[in-house]
């Protein structure tokens, strides 16, 4: 089973810009892998934010964006509030074979 | 609204077995795939598995720690999904979400529940 990594902790300033990356042990990420990106707060359960790398739901607020980053997924912040400190998980799909989340990043606003 | 409620969690030891149950409401569930997530304490997600509608087949397919010991089945009609748990080891102990694979999708979820709680211990 393929491993997906994520930066285990990153830190933005209240209305700065941050991206989080998300790389598979396999190789390059692609649309292929279909990437998902979720958010968690503590106690609560994952909210999803980005579908298939870059599409956002109605809940999603415009500030979250998704992309491909040297062959990895990433997921942009763009104007940090703190309401958005949380832990974000990638996930990605493998082609016959089950899909893996990635370990998460915490992401603090400070 | 779109909504998804689990129950069914509690205390068992290990070797029992558990079935946890999720009330879907606010969409035509018997058109979904839908898939389980389980968080143990302090980590991460794990997905667990997915089972297609009846149209598709209603074919499940398993995380490899799970297979041979989770079963997930639905009842369209009841509009709930459950998760059947045998031989439970204390490495299953976590909290437990019932999700929603987006329409399209193959695995990704869009809507989550709650989650309930499973603990294995003697």
């Amino acid at each position: 089973q393929a491993v997906v990594t994520q930066e285990p902790s990153l830190t933005v300033s209240p209305g700065g810009t941050v991206t989080l990356t998300c790389g598979s042990s396999t190789g390059a990420v692609t649309s292929g892998h279909y990437p998902y990106w979720f958010q968690q707060k503590p106690g609560q359960a994952p909210r999803t934010l980005i579908y298939d790398t870059k599409y956002k739901h109605s809940w999603t607020p415009a500030r979250f964006s998704g992309s491909l980053l040297g062959g990895k997924a990433a997921l942009t912040l763009s104007g940090a509030q703190p309401e958005d400190e949380a832990e974000y998980y990638c996930l990605l799909s493998y082609s016959g074979d089950r899909p893996v989340f990635g370990g998460g990043t915490k992401m603090t606003v400070l | 609204d779109v909504q998804l409620v689990e129950s069914g969690g509690g205390l068992v030891k290990p070797g029992g077995s558990l079935r946890l149950s999720c009330a879907a409401s606010g969409f035509t569930f018997s058109y979904a795939w839908m898939s389980w997530v389980r968080q143990a304490p302090g980590t991460g997600l794990e997905w667990v598995g997915r089972i297609k509608s009846k149209a598709d087949y209603g074919t499940a397919d398993y995380a490899a720690p799970v297979k041979g010991r989770f079963t997930i089945s639905r009842d369209d009609s009841k509009n709930t999904l459950y998760l059947q748990m045998d031989s439970l080891k204390i490495e299953d102990t976590a909290v437990y979400f019932c999700t929603r694979i987006y329409s399209g999708s193959q695995y990704g979820m869009d809507v989550w529940g709650q989650g309930t709680t499973v603990t294995v211990s003697s």
